[in-house]
């Protein structure tokens, strides 16, 4: 059974801080990727990666940035969160050949104050 | 600009009946189409798929239609059961898209027992 885990469901910080939201998958796929979720607008991919220390932008990447240093696990960082940036965020994992069929994370809903 | 757009933001339906949900893209280039499931506190997990040479694909209760002419998929759910309240993506991507998968903004559907 895929599982793929994020480091916490819940986050509060304050304006300005550095924030780091970890994943983890244990399906050995090669493409680990990073959402964000807001009401009305779905989700939208703020980077991807499709190997270990490879990442490429997605359609939000301004204020975050990313890390992958092992196959299994992508980090997220927000360098200095903003209140713009409360927000539910869902990391995927997919196969390199199939990049559609993503298995998602349960979430971590933050809040910036 | 969204290239996947979900007009109905919520759809109630009676047990027993069918559930119909629309989809609307504007890119001619997507040649694949998904629907994904989303509990709450739960990430979204994968439904079912459509490829462009099809119009039509069955999966169980869950049939998706694609009608590549009017850019619009629907997903049918017959019959519906109260084990169906969720929230649906639709999801497109092509090839011109790489990795990147769109994800439309959701429908909440409720299924009232």
């Amino acid at each position: 059974d895929v599982k793929v885990t994020q480091s916490s469901r819940y986050l509060v910080k304050r304006t300005g801080e550095k924030v780091f939201l970890e994943c983890v998958q244990d399906m050995d796929h090669e493409n680990m990727f990073w959402y964000r979720q807001d009401p009305g607008l779905g989700l939208r991919l703020i980077y991807f990666s499709y190997d270990v220390k490879m990442k490429e932008k997605g359609d939000i990447p301004e204020g975050y940035s990313v890390s992958r240093e092992k196959k299994e696990r992508f980090s997220l960082i927000l360098e200095s969160a903003s209140t713009n940036q409360t927000s539910m965020y869902l990391c995927a994992s997919s196969f390199r050949e199939d990049t559609d069929t993503q298995y998602f994370g349960p979430g971590t809903r933050l809040t910036v104050l | 600009d969204q290239q996947v757009k979900q007009n109905s933001p919520s759809l109630s339906v009676q047990e027993g009946r069918i559930s119909i949900l629309n989809c609307d893209y504007t890119n001619s280039m997507f040649d694949y189409f998904l629907w994904y499931k989303k509990y709450p506190a739960e990430g979204p997990t994968f439904l079912i798929s459509i490829s462009s040479i099809k119009d039509k694909n069955e999966d169980g209760r869950f049939t998706v239609f694609l009608n590549k002419s009017a850019k619009h998929l629907s997903l049918h759910i017959v019959p519906s059961q109260p084990g169906d309240s969720a929230v649906y993506f639709c999801a497109a991507s092509g090839a011109t898209g790489g990795f990147k998968t769109i994800f439309g903004a959701g429908t909440r559907l409720f299924v009232k027992a």
